[in-house]
């Protein structure tokens, strides 16, 4: 089974803050590395997939970079505001036909 | 385009009772899969499929089975339910690239309750 972990576990902070979580993983076992989303009482929704060492992506204020060679993604928000309350997950992809998600980041920001 | 569509939203079973989770996706995307969520557990695999007549198994496959005889559709069968089932069921489907998935798409979940 495959070991993708996510930290922190739970991040509060207020809005306006900029912020930053991480999500690592075997890097011997990659093909992609998705992050999703993921509102209370909703489903996961998708924001980026990347594929390249090196690879930075980024929509509106959230922005994800990769490290494939030592198995590590950030995903950055810049200026937080209370909708970006969610829990952030990645998953992993190696392609063998399944994503393993990590536990996730449960991101609070206060007004 | 509907995207993906669970039912029911919500169910309560009694124990060793059977039923099925519907799946159903008008994208016509090649692999569905199958996955439950649990406090502090996050989102685990429990079956999948890369095509009509294909499934396999994730990571939590036991006390559960599927079939998929359309690209459609992605049926969950509780064979016998028991209490350790009680979570939140989530059905996703994506389009297969040359290596592995592009975006996962999920459905809007099925929560259930085994007394």
């Amino acid at each position: 089974i495959l070991n993708v972990e996510q930290s922190p576990q739970s991040l509060h902070v207020q809005e306006g803050d900029s912020t930053n979580f991480t999500c690592s993983f075997p890097s011997s076992n990659f093909y992609a590395l998705h992050w999703y989303r993921w509102e209370t009482a909703k489903s996961p929704e998708a924001l980026f997939v990347m594929t390249l060492n090196g690879d930075e992506k980024k929509k509106g204020r959230i922005s994800a970079t990769l490290n494939t060679k030592e198995g590590y993604s950030y995903l950055y928000i810049k200026g937080s505001q209370p909708e970006d309350s969610a829990t952030y997950l990645c998953a992993l992809d190696t392609g063998r036909r399944a994503l393993t998600f990590g536990s996730g980041t449960r991101l609070q920001v206060q007004p | 385009n509907a995207g993906v569509t669970q039912t029911p939203k919500f169910q309560v079973l009694k124990t060793g009772q059977s039923m099925t989770l519907q799946c159903a996706q008008d994208m016509n995307h090649e692999y569905m899969s199958w996955y439950r969520q649990d406090p502090g557990m996050g989102l685990r695999l429990i079956h999948y499929s890369v095509g009509a007549g294909i499934t396999d198994q994730g990571e939590v496959p036991n006390g559960y089975n599927v079939s998929r005889s359309t690209t459609e559709d992605f049926p969950l069968r509780l064979l016998s339910a028991a209490p350790s089932q009680t979570s939140v069921y989530f059905c996703a489907s994506s389009r297969l690239s040359s290596g592995g998935q592009e975006t996962q798409y999920f459905g809007p979940g099925t929560r259930l309750l085994v007394l």
